[in-house]
């Protein structure tokens, strides 16, 4: 099972572009990565996933460099709704993946 | 995206008695339902994987007599905490994978708050 590294905390001010890295060294050929947002006393949400290059959806991007080390969430203009915990998670589809959390990123967004 | 729904939200129960959590995936079938714990300002915690028909898998530490999990179904899963105690008082999260809307992604429910008084 990857084993994930983020930044335990960040800050931000509304409007600016955020990029969270995660560094997933051990990554499996078979493995993709998945983030999630979780506001406090909510689920996770999903926000994307990825396997190779890079992925755009309506609310972030994620890259993904050629060796698949790391991978980097990028929240276009952030809002004070956008503080929140972000969690990288990397595993294979489905079959007998459990999904392990790290301690995730703390992202704080400032007026 | 799929849709996990947890019940109740918020629960309150005396010290002793036992508490249902229902986690219902709404428009796919969960093959695979996990169940987390979390503490306050911690990561989430795996408690036990449930494959629908089978016997949960619980993680070491956790005492399967005290957390009850049942996967009945390919859209129900419950978590039942017997005999409750004040230190179970948690926030409570399932998720669910399985089907095509589902793929390869786990969904995650809205959380379930238990207060053991």
């Amino acid at each position: 099972l990857a084993k994930t590294t983020q930044p335990i905390s960040m800050d931000s001010y509304e409007g600016q572009e955020v990029n969270i890295t995660c560094s997933h060294n051990n990554i499996a050929t078979n493995d993709y990565i998945t983030w999630y947002q979780q506001f406090p006393s909510q689920g996770p949400r999903f926000i994307i996933q990825g396997y190779k290059t890079k992925v755009t959806n309506e609310v972030a991007s994620l890259f993904i460099p050629a060796d698949r080390k790391s991978s980097t969430l990028s929240l276009p203009r952030v809002s004070l709704s956008d503080t929140a915990v972000y969690y990288c998670l990397v595993g294979p589809s489905g079959g007998s993946y459990i999904p392990t959390f790290g301690r995730g990123t703390s992202l704080i967004v400032h007026p | 995206g799929a849709v996990v729904s947890q019940h109740p939200s918020r629960v309150i129960c005396k010290s002793g008695t036992s508490v249902k959590i229902e986690c219902r995936s709404l428009d796919f079938q969960a093959t695979t339902m996990f169940w987390y714990r979390q503490f306050p300002k911690k990561s989430l915690m795996l408690m036990a994987t449930s494959n629908e028909g089978s016997k949960a898998t619980y993680e070491q530490g956790v005492e399967k007599d005290k957390f009850l999990i049942n996967h009945a179904s390919l859209t129900l899963s419950t978590l039942t905490v017997t005999s409750a105690h004040p230190e179970d008082s948690s926030f409570y999260i399932c998720s669910a994978r399985g089907g095509q809307v589902s793929g390869n992604t786990i969904y995650f429910g809205e959380g379930s708050w238990l207060t053991v008084v």
